[in-house]
């Protein structure tokens, strides 16, 4: 079982739909990230969160909101999105974000955009 | 800048034979090194980690890895495959110095263990 929880499992939306994504860990660490993965491709980086706060942005289109409420929860708010943002969204987290501290991946979100 | 090589997309072995997933990286610092292992319509696992102690890595599921630097190498071997070893194999590296915070994939190698 994996100690990142995502909801939903699974997500289809129309382009005019405003939908979120969930994410929650319990381990107590403090930096928290978002990942696209388009199938038979590596995970991409999307947004990283360090202590609650947004510290990366790799250049994600402004339909994708990231939302950090806490230091367990980390959402990922969702608006006219297009049938290419269709993918597997995983959430992760870390104790820091330094460079040995692994991340600890939840089972993401299969979204479809139709 | 950092970057990570998996030679092979595809690697097939019969069940109880080695497995050798390979993965060379590029980094201007001394590296970090991740194995993760991703199973159908699932989340990363990671399988171990190489962050400058022991070179000789041991992980879970039976897997150990073996850091390099003269090769940049960090290989991931499995003595005897099981079939529940069939997934997708992730080698990431971070440098341990600058934009740290970013965890750069290699582009994965699916292995399929035949009975």
């Amino acid at each position: 079982d994996t100690e990142v929880t995502q909801t939903p499992k699974h997500l289809v939306m129309g382009m005019t739909n405003k939908k979120s994504l969930k994410c929650e860990q319990h381990m107590g660490h403090r930096a928290m990230y978002w990942y696209k993965q388009k199938a038979k491709k590596p995970p991409e980086l999307m947004f990283v969160y360090s202590y609650e706060k947004l510290s990366i942005n790799e250049s994600v289109p402004s339909r994708f909101s990231p939302e950090c409420p806490n230091s367990s929860l980390l959402n990922l708010h969702l608006h006219a999105l297009q049938p290419e943002d269709s993918a597997l969204y995983l959430c992760a987290s870390s104790q820091g974000v330094v460079a040995k501290s692994p991340l600890h991946f939840g089972n993401g979100t299969r979204l479809t955009v139709t | 800048a950092q970057s990570v090589t998996q030679l092979g997309s595809h690697v097939s072995v019969s069940e109880g034979a080695l497995v050798l997933l390979r993965c060379n990286y590029s980094s201007s610092v001394p590296p970090y090194l991740f194995w993760y292992v991703q199973y159908p319509n699932q989340g990363l696992q990671l399988l171990l980690k190489y962050t400058s102690a022991a070179t000789l890595v041991k992980g879970i599921n039976g897997f150990e890895a073996e850091f390099k630097k003269s090769e940049t190498s960090f290989h991931l071997t499995k003595p005897s495959a099981h079939m529940s070893d069939a997934a997708e194999y992730f080698c990431a590296v971070r440098n341990s110095g600058g934009s740290n915070y970013k965890l750069t994939f290699g582009k994965g190698t699916l292995l399929t263990v035949n009975p």
